[in-house]
């Protein structure tokens, strides 16, 4: 079993809607959770990272987490063509063997269309 | 500020030889992170560099192996290249710190036939 679940999708939605991604985890040392965009042809851009439990908005994003439940979620609101890629939620723990390591899902295909 | 650049961005090489890829980070990171990413295993953490030391490692083979130098600057280098280390290989940097995330380049994707 992966340390980290994402389902691959693909997810198609209609261009207003509002979107849904989850991950969910295994590894309760994980302290730090992020939310990576990737297109086509192209490295991962961030997104969202946040600390612990709880949520966090920047614009149209919100990002959730629920340590008790392991489970890692992002919400785009009135997507937009231009939010489709790869979205990928990553995450972190503490200790002093984390160094410079993320640990990803596979990674969930969006396609918002007009 | 420049973003992660990474050199080149495509390689083409035969199986047995051996890739030097290199990436500079943003500037004042001190922390380069190599990842390497394919369809069937996604984004795959291969080793961590800090004040040129390595501090972290991932499970790769002893073939896949890295350097940073004293400008941050770093390089890492796979031998005896096999097939199925065709992969988009990504560096990342951070200042250092482990609650700090880290941000990516363009990737080298590499083909190996």
């Amino acid at each position: 079993q992966k340390e980290v679940e994402q389902d691959p999708g693909p997810l198609s939605v209609p261009e207003g809607a509002i979107v849904s991604l989850n991950c969910t985890y295994s590894n309760s040392a994980f302290q730090y959770f992020m939310w990576y965009r990737q297109y086509s042809r192209k490295g991962p851009e961030l997104l969202m990272y946040t600390y612990s439990s709880g949520n966090k908005e920047d614009g149209r994003f919100t990002a959730q987490v629920d340590k008790s439940s392991k489970y890692i979620s992002l919400f785009i609101r009135d997507s937009q063509p231009s939010d489709s890629a790869t979205y990928l939620c990553a995450m972190k723990d503490a200790g002093g063997t984390s160094y410079g390591k993320l640990t990803f899902g596979q990674g969930t295909i969006l396609t918002v269309h007009p | 500020k420049a973003g992660v650049t990474q050199t080149p961005r495509y390689l083409i090489k035969t199986r047995g030889q051996q890739v030097t890829l290199s990436c500079s980070p943003i500037s004042g990171h001190r922390s380069v992170s190599w990842y390497q990413q394919t369809p069937g295993q996604g984004l795959q953490f291969l080793f961590e560099y800090f004040s040129e030391t390595q501090r972290n490692k991932g499970n790769f083979p002893g073939r896949f192996s890295g350097r940073q130098f004293s400008n941050s600057r770093s390089e890492m280098n796979v031998s005896t290249l096999e097939l199925g280390d065709s992969a988009l290989y990504l560096c990342a940097s951070s200042r250092g710190q482990l609650q700090e995330t880290q941000y990516f380049g363009p990737g080298t994707r590499l083909l190996v036939l």
